[in-house]
């Protein structure tokens, strides 16, 4: 069974520009959370999608953004990148049945200069 | 909202000893408890979890012991390898559909 993959694996911007990163579940899940992975700052939680609607987000500022396609893939958006945005971007999914249990993709490592 | 607090930030230990990684958690409506280990240019990989209906669990060389009391829950490897060697990551969650709230991370290191 095919894990949660990611894409790409890494991506540079400029300050200013905008991300987006991708995310395709394991197959059968509904649910797809993002956390950031910053050095020093272990993984917090960004935004959580189910079923195509946007459940919960963190404490990040609305440039973060994203979506869930009807084949249950994610996008991840980060507009007017900052400096400090640079840091791994995980992907999770859970099924409907399990939906605590979370199993993580390989990143997106994003390095904004 | 959760807090939870990890230790020791890092740990050494020869192969074949036990490690043992300690969590605390502030919510005490969490339930769900996950341990992940990360490796270099990896994400986290689930090991094994414990929800509060639970005091114990065992896999292998794995185990997880939950103090619902004193919030509080710990990883025990034992006969530690080598491949033992990563970053390791606790969590706690209401269950359900909460996200995940992860502790700072051990970075675990096993001497041959």
């Amino acid at each position: 069974e095919a894990g949660v993959t990611q894409s790409p694996t890494h991506l540079i911007k400029t300050r200013g520009q905008q991300a987006t990163l991708r995310c395709s579940p394991i197959s059968g899940h509904t649910s797809v959370y993002w956390y950031q992975q910053a050095l020093g700052l272990g993984l917090q939680f960004l935004l959580w999608y189910d079923e195509g609607e946007e459940r919960n987000r963190g404490n990040f500022p609305p440039r973060f953004s994203g979506r869930q396609f009807p084949n249950y893939s994610s996008e991840l958006n980060v507009n007017a990148l900052e400096l400090e945005d640079s840091a791994l971007y995980l992907c999770a999914s859970s099924s409907s049945g399990e939906r605590e249990t979370q199993y993580f993709g390989p990143g997106t490592r994003l390095l904004v200069l | 909202g959760e807090n939870v607090e990890q230790h020791p930030s890092t740990l050494s230990v020869q192969e074949g000893d036990s490690a043992v990684i300690k969590c605390t958690y502030s919510d005490s409506a969490s339930n769900y408890f996950p341990w992940y280990k990360q490796e270099l240019g990896k994400g986290p990989q689930l090991i094994i979890d414990i929800r509060s209906n639970v005091g114990e669990k065992k896999d292998q060389r794995i185990a997880v012991t939950l103090n619902k009391t004193a919030k509080h829950f710990s990883l025990h490897i034992t006969e530690t390898q080598p491949e033992d060697s990563a970053v390791y990551f606790c969590a706690a969650s209401r269950g359900g559909s909460e996200k995940l709230v992860f502790g700072k991370g051990t970075k675990l290191t096993v001497n041959p």
